[in-house]
C-alpha cells in the first residue's frame, strides 16, 4: 500500500513569509509525528498527534511554529515569518496504533525540504 | 533527559569488512531502541528494532543486541556490501512516563561508506 506522503517536495521561500508542509499518513495510522532534519541539529522532535489531538508538542522550536491534524489523517505543519535557521528537511511519519505499544514503528515519509533566502 | 550517542563518523570500509557502529543510549524506564537507515536520495526507513533488554533485532543481515547493563545497542554486520553505503542513525522510544514517550530520539548518524 501507499507510504505516508509529504508535498511540497522542496519548498524555497523569503524570510518573513509563511509556509505550509503537508503529510499524509498511512490509511489506518492513528498516531503522527512531524521531524525536522538539519546539518546542525541532526533529527529533532517536533510535535504527535494521537488522532487529532497533539499530546505532545514539546519540540516545537518557537511560536511561529503551529501544526494541526483533521479528522485524524492528513496534518499541516506551518510555519510563519520563516527564518533563515527553518532551512531544514521536514520529516512526517505515521505508526498504526499509539506509542504505549513497546516497539510500534514509524514510518517516515520522504520529506519536504525548505529552503529560506 | 533521554539521549542517544553513536560513533562519529564517517566509516569508510572494504566490500565484505565487518561493521560495528557504536549506540550508547540513556533513558529512564525500559525504552524500545531503533536503527533507522537512509539511503542516498531515499527517506528514512526502519532497519532493526528491540524492544526489551537482551532482545536482538535483526534484518538484512544487520543484527543488534538490546544491552541494559550497559545501556547500548551496537549495530553489527559481519559483511558488509556496497551497497549497504548509507546513513545509520539509532533511536529510542522511551517508556511511558518518560521524557520521550511517544517520540523517537536520535543519535546524530553514522555515515557508510563501502568500496568494492
Amino acid at each position: 500500500g501507499a507510504g505516508v506522503s509529504q508535498s511540497p517536495s522542496n519548498k524555497v521561500t523569503e524570510k518573513g513569509k509563511d509556509v505550509e508542509l503537508r503529510c499524509d499518513p498511512i490509511s489506518g495510522h492513528t498516531a503522527l509525528y512531524w521531524y525536522r532534519q538539519s546539518l546542525g541539529q541532526g533529527l529533532e522532535f517536533l510535535i504527535y498527534f494521537q488522532g487529532n489531538s497533539a499530546p505532545d508538542k514539546s519540540g516545537l522550536p518557537s511560536d511561529r511554529f503551529s501544526a494541526e491534524r483533521t479528522g485524524g489523517s492528513v496534518s499541516t505543519l506551518t510555519i510563519q515569518r520563516t527564518q533563515q535557521e527553518d532551512s531544514a528537511v521536514y520529516l512526517c511519519a505515521s505508526s498504526l496504533a499509539p506509542p504505549d505499544r513497546a516497539g510500534e514503528t514509524q514510518y517516515f515519509g520522504p520529506g519536504t525540504r525548505l529552503l529560506v533566502l | 533527559g533521554d539521549s542517544v550517542t553513536q560513533m562519529e563518523g564517517p566509516v569508510t570500509l572494504s566490500e565484505e569488512a565487518f561493521l560495528t557502529i557504536n549506540c550508547t543510549y540513556t533513558a529512564t524506564g525500559y525504552p524500545s531502541l531503533f536503527w533507522y537507515v537512509q539511503y542516498p536520495g531515499e527517506g528514512l526507513q526502519l532497519l532493526l528494532k528491540a524492544t526489551k533488554a537482551d532482545d536482538k533485532g535483526s534484518n538484512k543481515g544487520f543484527e543488534a543486541t538490546y544491552r541494559k547493563e550497559t545501556t547500548s545497542f551496537h549495530l553489527e554486520k559481519g559483511s558488509v556490501q556496497v551497497s549497504d553505503s548509507a546513513v545509520y542513525f539509532c533511536a529510542l522510544r522511551g517508556s511511558a512516563g518518560g521524557t520521550s514517550y511517544g517520540k523517537l530520539t536520535f543519535g546524530q548518524g553514522t555515515i557508510l561508506t563501502v568500496h568494492p
